[in-house]
């Protein structure tokens, strides 16, 4: 069964104190990585997309690698604003057109 | 532009209650879908459309009726709300169908089923 697990659950940070979320996938093909942030009562919002093992992206203070079975957000110096929930999906090759299988996220707060 | 918009923001419905969750985008999209929260549980998804008068199920689409007479639109139709539909559902949107098109998520609407 394709899947898609985040870690850790919940973590806090201290500000400036830099991390990685991890997000690993089982699909038996790979077509798209998405990564999304969430904050409190709102709907997810945008940050990245990855296709292939190796690719970066880069906004501000996230980057977002991407290998053959996971994927990490890494948070350089964060900052409070930076707290939310950040969600990773998956696209299955030969899946159904957009069809995106989520992970049930990570739970960023980020103390001044 | 507006984006994706979602009408209401709260409901509260009584079991067996029926009622219609509105979506609208203005960004020209052809694929439109729905997804459920629930907490512990990731997004998932309920149905989608990949273009007016197309639709499909998702992976839970028991309870749900959707239709797209128009682009812009994608309603979701409770047909008899139950205690087990009571989430937070999100519309979301891409400009085509081709795999990897970045989908764009509206507001949600908070359902509490009674």
């Amino acid at each position: 069964e394709d899947q898609v697990t985040q870690s850790p659950e919940a973590l806090r940070l201290q500000e400036g104190e830099s991390s990685s979320l991890n997000c690993s996938y089982t699909v038996s093909g790979l077509r798209g990585l998405f990564w999304y942030r969430q904050d409190p009562g709102k709907g997810p919002e945008f940050l990245f997309t990855l296709y292939s093992a190796g690719e970066e992206k880069e906004k501000e203070r996230l980057k977002a690698t991407l290998t053959k079975k996971e994927s990490f957000l890494h948070i350089t110096a964060p900052k409070p604003e930076d707290s939310a929930t950040y969600l990773c999906a998956v696209q299955e090759r030969g899946g159904a057109t957009n069809k995106l299988i989520f992970g049930t996220g990570t739970l960023l707060a980020v103390q001044p | 532009n507006a984006g994706v918009t979602q009408t209401p923001k709260f409901q509260v419905l009584k079991t067996g209650q029926s009622m219609t969750l509105q979506c609208a985008q203005d960004m020209n999209h052809e694929y439109m879908s729905w997804y459920r929260q629930d907490p512990g549980m990731g997004l998932r998804l309920i149905h989608y459309s990949v273009g007016a008068g197309i639709t499909d199920q998702g992976e839970v689409p028991n309870g749900y009726n959707v239709s797209r007479s128009t682009t812009e639109d994608f309603p979701l139709r409770l047909l008899s709300a139950a205690p087990s539909q009571t989430s937070v559902y999100f519309c979301a949107s891409s400009y085509g169908v081709v795999v990897g098109d970045t989908q764009y998520f509206g507001p949600g609407t908070r359902l509490t089923v009674l």
